[in-house]
Protein backbone atom coordinates (compact mmCIF):
# COMPACT_ATOMS: atom_id res chain seq x y z
CA UNK A 1 0.00 0.00 0.00
CA UNK A 2 1.21 3.19 -0.65
CA UNK A 3 2.56 5.49 2.05
CA UNK A 4 4.04 8.66 3.05
CA UNK A 5 6.49 9.16 5.85
CA UNK A 6 7.57 12.50 7.86
CA UNK A 7 10.74 11.39 9.29
CA UNK A 8 10.32 14.07 11.99
CA UNK A 9 7.57 14.26 14.38
CA UNK A 10 8.52 17.62 15.91
CA UNK A 11 11.23 20.28 14.67
CA UNK A 12 12.72 23.06 17.05
CA UNK A 13 14.43 25.38 15.10
CA UNK A 14 15.96 28.83 16.36
CA UNK A 15 14.37 32.49 14.22
CA UNK A 16 16.10 33.17 11.16
CA UNK A 17 17.63 29.60 10.86
CA UNK A 18 17.27 27.45 7.94
CA UNK A 19 14.95 24.55 8.00
CA UNK A 20 14.41 21.30 6.33
CA UNK A 21 11.01 19.28 7.19
CA UNK A 22 11.61 15.70 5.48
CA UNK A 23 8.97 13.53 3.23
CA UNK A 24 9.33 10.67 1.48
CA UNK A 25 6.72 8.14 -0.51
CA UNK A 26 6.70 5.12 -0.64
CA UNK A 27 5.47 4.31 -4.78
CA UNK A 28 7.71 4.40 -7.73
CA UNK A 29 4.67 5.10 -10.07
CA UNK A 30 3.75 8.88 -11.04
CA UNK A 31 2.55 10.98 -8.27
CA UNK A 32 1.50 14.30 -7.20
CA UNK A 33 3.20 15.56 -4.26
CA UNK A 34 1.82 18.37 -1.56
CA UNK A 35 2.60 20.26 1.24
CA UNK A 36 0.37 21.85 3.42
CA UNK A 37 0.01 23.98 6.67
CA UNK A 38 -1.60 23.87 9.56
CA UNK A 39 -1.74 27.29 12.08
CA UNK A 40 -2.94 26.72 15.47
CA UNK A 41 -6.66 26.40 15.18
CA UNK A 42 -7.16 26.54 11.54
CA UNK A 43 -7.85 24.43 9.05
CA UNK A 44 -5.42 22.74 6.43
CA UNK A 45 -3.97 25.40 3.16
CA UNK A 46 -2.43 24.54 0.43
CA UNK A 47 2.03 25.16 0.83
CA UNK A 48 3.14 24.29 -2.40
CA UNK A 49 2.09 21.16 -5.07
CA UNK A 50 4.29 19.28 -7.70
CA UNK A 51 2.46 18.26 -10.37
CA UNK A 52 5.16 17.57 -13.34
CA UNK A 53 7.88 20.09 -14.30
CA UNK A 54 11.06 21.70 -12.59
CA UNK A 55 11.32 19.51 -9.61
CA UNK A 56 12.03 22.59 -7.51
CA UNK A 57 8.79 24.18 -6.05
CA UNK A 58 8.21 27.44 -4.80
CA UNK A 59 4.83 27.94 -2.17
CA UNK A 60 4.04 30.54 -0.37
CA UNK A 61 5.50 31.85 2.55
CA UNK A 62 8.94 31.25 1.26
CA UNK A 63 8.99 28.11 1.56
CA UNK A 64 10.18 25.50 -1.63
CA UNK A 65 10.44 21.99 -1.70
CA UNK A 66 12.19 19.44 -4.29
CA UNK A 67 11.16 16.09 -6.09
CA UNK A 68 13.27 14.00 -6.18
CA UNK A 69 12.08 11.06 -8.15
CA UNK A 70 15.64 8.43 -7.16
CA UNK A 71 14.99 8.97 -3.73
CA UNK A 72 11.22 9.35 -3.92
CA UNK A 73 11.84 12.19 -1.33
CA UNK A 74 10.07 15.70 -1.69
CA UNK A 75 11.65 18.06 1.55
CA UNK A 76 10.36 21.24 2.60
CA UNK A 77 12.66 23.98 2.95
CA UNK A 78 13.13 27.58 3.91
CA UNK A 79 16.29 29.23 4.55
CA UNK A 80 15.17 31.77 6.85
CA UNK A 81 12.13 31.10 9.50
CA UNK A 82 10.01 33.52 11.04
CA UNK A 83 7.93 32.86 14.46
CA UNK A 84 4.86 33.00 12.42
CA UNK A 85 5.73 29.68 10.52
CA UNK A 86 4.93 27.70 13.78
CA UNK A 87 2.45 25.30 12.74
CA UNK A 88 1.81 21.53 11.49
CA UNK A 89 3.35 20.74 8.29
CA UNK A 90 1.56 17.69 6.25
CA UNK A 91 2.92 16.36 3.25
CA UNK A 92 0.39 14.36 1.04
CA UNK A 93 0.62 12.02 -1.98
CA UNK A 94 -1.60 11.15 -4.85
CA UNK A 95 -1.11 8.50 -6.93
CA UNK A 96 -1.73 9.08 -10.86
CA UNK A 97 -2.27 5.68 -11.64
CA UNK A 98 -5.10 5.96 -9.33
CA UNK A 99 -7.77 5.44 -11.48
CA UNK A 100 -10.40 7.77 -11.96
CA UNK A 101 -10.62 8.60 -8.05
CA UNK A 102 -7.85 10.22 -6.41
CA UNK A 103 -6.82 9.81 -2.94
CA UNK A 104 -4.82 11.93 -0.90
CA UNK A 105 -2.33 9.73 1.35
CA UNK A 106 -0.96 12.04 4.10
CA UNK A 107 1.83 12.00 6.26
CA UNK A 108 1.43 11.89 10.49
CA UNK A 109 2.53 16.03 10.11
CA UNK A 110 5.63 17.83 11.64
CA UNK A 111 5.36 20.11 13.86
CA UNK A 112 7.78 23.15 13.29
CA UNK A 113 8.49 25.25 16.75
CA UNK A 114 10.03 28.58 15.75
CA UNK A 115 11.61 29.73 18.51
CA UNK A 116 13.07 33.29 19.29
CA UNK B 1 -11.00 31.72 3.80
CA UNK B 2 -11.55 28.67 1.70
CA UNK B 3 -14.76 28.97 0.77
CA UNK B 4 -15.65 25.80 2.51
CA UNK B 5 -17.89 26.14 5.80
CA UNK B 6 -18.62 23.88 8.33
CA UNK B 7 -20.48 24.65 11.35
CA UNK B 8 -20.84 24.14 13.91
CA UNK B 9 -17.37 25.04 14.71
CA UNK B 10 -17.28 23.23 18.21
CA UNK B 11 -19.71 20.74 19.76
CA UNK B 12 -19.44 19.01 22.82
CA UNK B 13 -21.62 15.83 23.86
CA UNK B 14 -21.91 12.96 25.94
CA UNK B 15 -20.91 9.16 25.24
CA UNK B 16 -23.39 7.30 23.60
CA UNK B 17 -25.06 10.33 22.08
CA UNK B 18 -25.48 11.29 18.18
CA UNK B 19 -24.15 14.20 16.51
CA UNK B 20 -24.30 15.92 13.19
CA UNK B 21 -21.93 17.76 11.04
CA UNK B 22 -22.24 20.03 8.39
CA UNK B 23 -19.95 21.44 5.43
CA UNK B 24 -20.98 23.51 2.58
CA UNK B 25 -18.45 22.98 -0.55
CA UNK B 26 -16.83 25.96 -2.37
CA UNK B 27 -19.04 26.77 -4.64
CA UNK B 28 -18.65 24.69 -8.03
CA UNK B 29 -16.88 22.05 -6.16
CA UNK B 30 -18.85 18.71 -6.74
CA UNK B 31 -16.27 16.36 -4.27
CA UNK B 32 -16.80 16.59 -0.36
CA UNK B 33 -14.23 14.71 1.30
CA UNK B 34 -14.33 13.95 5.67
CA UNK B 35 -11.13 13.94 7.36
CA UNK B 36 -10.61 13.15 11.19
CA UNK B 37 -7.90 14.47 13.22
CA UNK B 38 -6.71 13.37 16.57
CA UNK B 39 -3.20 13.80 18.52
CA UNK B 40 -2.72 10.01 18.32
CA UNK B 41 -3.77 9.27 14.56
CA UNK B 42 -2.94 12.22 13.08
CA UNK B 43 -5.15 13.11 9.95
CA UNK B 44 -7.40 10.57 8.90
CA UNK B 45 -9.71 10.10 5.45
CA UNK B 46 -13.13 9.18 6.46
CA UNK B 47 -14.82 9.18 3.43
CA UNK B 48 -15.81 11.09 -0.31
CA UNK B 49 -18.63 12.12 -1.87
CA UNK B 50 -19.12 13.18 -5.54
CA UNK B 51 -22.11 14.99 -6.91
CA UNK B 52 -24.13 12.95 -4.32
CA UNK B 53 -22.84 9.57 -4.58
CA UNK B 54 -20.01 8.08 -2.27
CA UNK B 55 -17.00 7.73 -3.96
CA UNK B 56 -14.47 6.10 -1.74
CA UNK B 57 -14.18 4.84 1.95
CA UNK B 58 -11.01 5.34 4.08
CA UNK B 59 -11.21 4.34 7.73
CA UNK B 60 -14.58 5.14 8.38
CA UNK B 61 -16.06 3.55 11.25
CA UNK B 62 -19.90 1.63 11.10
CA UNK B 63 -20.97 4.34 13.70
CA UNK B 64 -20.30 6.91 11.37
CA UNK B 65 -22.00 7.74 7.68
CA UNK B 66 -22.48 10.44 5.29
CA UNK B 67 -24.30 11.86 2.64
CA UNK B 68 -24.17 14.39 0.13
CA UNK B 69 -27.65 16.18 -0.41
CA UNK B 70 -28.46 17.35 -4.40
CA UNK B 71 -27.50 21.31 -3.22
CA UNK B 72 -24.04 19.17 -2.60
CA UNK B 73 -23.75 20.02 1.29
CA UNK B 74 -22.59 17.09 3.08
CA UNK B 75 -23.58 15.93 6.68
CA UNK B 76 -21.12 13.47 9.04
CA UNK B 77 -23.55 11.53 11.26
CA UNK B 78 -21.41 10.38 14.17
CA UNK B 79 -23.88 7.86 16.30
CA UNK B 80 -23.14 5.53 19.84
CA UNK B 81 -20.66 8.19 20.63
CA UNK B 82 -16.91 7.22 22.32
CA UNK B 83 -14.76 9.29 23.91
CA UNK B 84 -12.12 8.26 21.24
CA UNK B 85 -13.88 9.94 19.07
CA UNK B 86 -13.08 13.14 20.30
CA UNK B 87 -11.15 15.21 17.69
CA UNK B 88 -11.16 17.52 14.75
CA UNK B 89 -13.29 16.66 11.70
CA UNK B 90 -12.44 18.48 8.65
CA UNK B 91 -14.46 18.81 5.78
CA UNK B 92 -12.95 19.52 2.28
CA UNK B 93 -14.29 19.89 -1.38
CA UNK B 94 -12.80 19.75 -4.55
CA UNK B 95 -14.12 20.74 -8.39
CA UNK B 96 -14.19 17.26 -9.82
CA UNK B 97 -11.50 14.08 -8.85
CA UNK B 98 -12.69 11.58 -12.05
CA UNK B 99 -12.16 14.37 -14.67
CA UNK B 100 -8.25 13.14 -15.12
CA UNK B 101 -6.76 16.20 -14.17
CA UNK B 102 -5.22 17.25 -10.50
CA UNK B 103 -7.83 19.02 -8.41
CA UNK B 104 -6.80 20.79 -5.38
CA UNK B 105 -8.89 19.86 -1.83
CA UNK B 106 -9.42 22.85 -0.14
CA UNK B 107 -10.96 22.61 3.35
CA UNK B 108 -12.77 23.91 6.13
CA UNK B 109 -11.92 25.23 9.41
CA UNK B 110 -13.09 21.81 10.76
CA UNK B 111 -15.46 21.10 13.64
CA UNK B 112 -14.33 20.33 16.94
CA UNK B 113 -16.25 17.57 18.78
CA UNK B 114 -15.74 16.61 22.35
CA UNK B 115 -17.18 13.84 24.10
CA UNK B 116 -17.52 13.83 27.69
Amino acid sequence: AQSVTQLDSQVPVFEEAPVELRCNYSSSVSVYLFWYVQYPNQGLQLLLKYLSGSTLVKGINGFEAEFNKSQTSFHLRKPSVHISDTAEYFCAVTYENAGNNRKLIWGLGTSLAVNP
Amino acid sequence: DSGVTQTPKHLITATGQRVTLRCSPRSGDLSVYWYQQSLDQGLQFLIQYYNGEERAKGNILERFSAQQFPDLHSELNLSSLELGDSALYFCASSVDPTSGLYNEQFFGPGTRLTVL
